[in-house]
């Protein structure tokens, strides 16, 4: 069973947004916080930000602060990152990632969503 | 930002042989650091954590060590399925960041 299930691939105009889901196995969080991480081309692996959905506590990157928002939905176990004012150099590969939140790594990866931001 | 540097940056092995990488934090991350890799058009998959703890269901074939600034992975009697571009993640302070990966090679 794949713990973590994503959305699938999106093409934005510039200045639009984009929300991707990532829905857990059996439709429950448990004890874990769920993890964005991207990857674009020429910048490798940038981490986003982290939800923990029980306590509704946000940690994000200071680079994605002003256009990034985490949520997530404890009834469905899904979680979703949404970037707004998107341009293309946002164009990449999206993961969310298990982990059990602060001072830990992730253990499970979704498979991504490639976003490809083009006019 | 901590950088983290990895090296090498690409690594040509043969099944049976025995590879280390290196990673390296621009300062100290205690052991807060984690190592997975990817094969192309695939998610990544979680290898290490602590520095040295395996995540479960992964082969004993892996091996970490470090602290501080300086760490390692050591792969030994590489399989087939171990080619793949491997990468460090320290996860010490916001914002976490990555190395730039170490592509092993059959």
């Amino acid at each position: 069973q794949v713990p973590l299930v994503q959305s699938g691939a999106e093409v934005k105009r510039p200045g639009s947004s984009v929300k991707v889901s990532c829905r857990t196995s059996g439709g429950t969080f448990g004890s874990y916080s769920i993890a964005w991480v991207r990857q674009v081309p020429g910048q490798g692996f940038e981490w986003m930000g982290r939800i923990n959905p029980i306590l509704d506590l946000v940690n994000d990157a200071p680079k994605f602060q002003r256009r990034v928002t985490l949520t997530a939905d404890e009834s469905s176990g899904t979680a979703y990152m949404e970037l707004r004012f998107v341009r293309p150099e946002d164009t990449g590969v999206y993961f969310c990632a298990r982990d059990r939140g602060v001072g830990s790594a992730p253990d499970s990866w979704g498979q991504g969503t490639l976003v490809t931001v083009s006019s | 930002d901590i950088q983290m540097t990895q090296s090498p940056s690409s690594l040509s092995a043969s099944v049976g042989d025995s590879v280390t990488i290196t990673c390296r934090a621009s300062q100290g991350v205690s052991d807060y650091l984690a190592w997975f890799h990817q094969k192309p058009g695939k998610a990544p998959q979680s290898l290490i954590y602590a520095a040295s703890t395996l995540h479960s269901g992964v082969p004993s074939r892996f091996s970490g060590s470090g602290s501080g600034t300086e760490f390692t992975l050591t792969i030994i009697s590489l399989q087939p399925e171990d080619f793949a571009t491997y990468y460090c993640q320290h996860y010490y302070t916001y914002p976490y960041t990555f190395g730039q990966g170490t592509r092993l090679e059959i």
